[in-house]
């Protein structure tokens, strides 16, 4: 079964402070994505990158980058130097890849970042 | 060019009534999906389309739950005999493709049942 851990429930760090959040997740296939959401009080579901189980390339955009390590099962997103705009709720999702497959996508339970003025 | 649009959004109903939420997916998007995220909470999956066919259903949704998509355009969730356990968001989601790698999100419908 598939499944999405986000050990950390809420974080709250001061503006222009850097911040890690962690992502562990359980499949048995062997193709997959991971990716990661940002969720504004607005409510919606706001893409922020996708990865592909053969690619565990770094990446970095701007502030963001994402760390992906197969052998530990983790797919961390850092955000360096905080921004107020930053404070949402995260969350790291996993699906399975290939044409035959329902790609329902799983979702950890969200990690609530707050950051302070 | 829009994306996917949902209707309601936002719906507050009485314990006992049933309820229909629309989802207008992009257009062309061959797959639809309907997703429920309760407070504090990540989306859970419960159903997809392929065209006009619903081919799963998670076990999270119940025998008052039924989606629809006639003709495969426009998709319908209704729920009937509203529980206050019902309460939460609703979130569609629509793919050009059978892989998940392309699903876009539309605003969500949010139910409150008092």
């Amino acid at each position: 079964a598939q499944k999405v851990t986000q050990a950390q429930t809420e974080i709250s760090v001061v503006e222009k402070e850097d911040v890690t959040l962690d992502c562990v997740y359980e499949t048995r296939d062997t193709t997959y994505y991971l990716f990661w959401y940002k969720q504004p009080p607005s409510g919606e579901l706001v893409f922020l990158i996708r990865r592909n189980s053969f690619d565990e390339q770094n990446e970095i955009s701007g502030r963001y980058s994402w760390n992906f390590q197969k052998s530990t099962s983790s797919f961390n997103f850092t955000i360096t130097a905080s921004q107020v705009v930053d404070s949402a709720v995260y969350f790291c999702a996993l699906s399975e890849a290939g044409y035959s497959s329902a790609s329902k996508i799983i979702f950890g339970s969200g990690t609530r970042l707050s950051i302070r003025p | 060019d829009t994306g996917v649009s949902q209707d309601p959004r936002h719906k507050i109903t009485k314990r006992g009534q049933n309820v229909t939420f629309r989802c207008d997916p992009i257009s062309e998007h061959n797959r639809l999906y309907w997703y429920r995220q309760t407070l504090g909470q990540g989306p859970e999956f419960l159903t997809y389309f392929q065209n006009e066919a619903q081919l799963e259903k998670s076990r999270l949704l119940s025998d008052r739950f039924s989606a629809e998509r006639p003709k495969g355009s426009f998709s319908t969730l209704e729920i009937q005999r509203t529980e206050q356990g019902d309460s939460a968001m609703y979130l569609c989601a629509s793919s050009p493709t059978t892989d998940a790698r392309e699903q876009y999100f539309g605003p969500g419908t949010r139910l409150t049942v008092t």
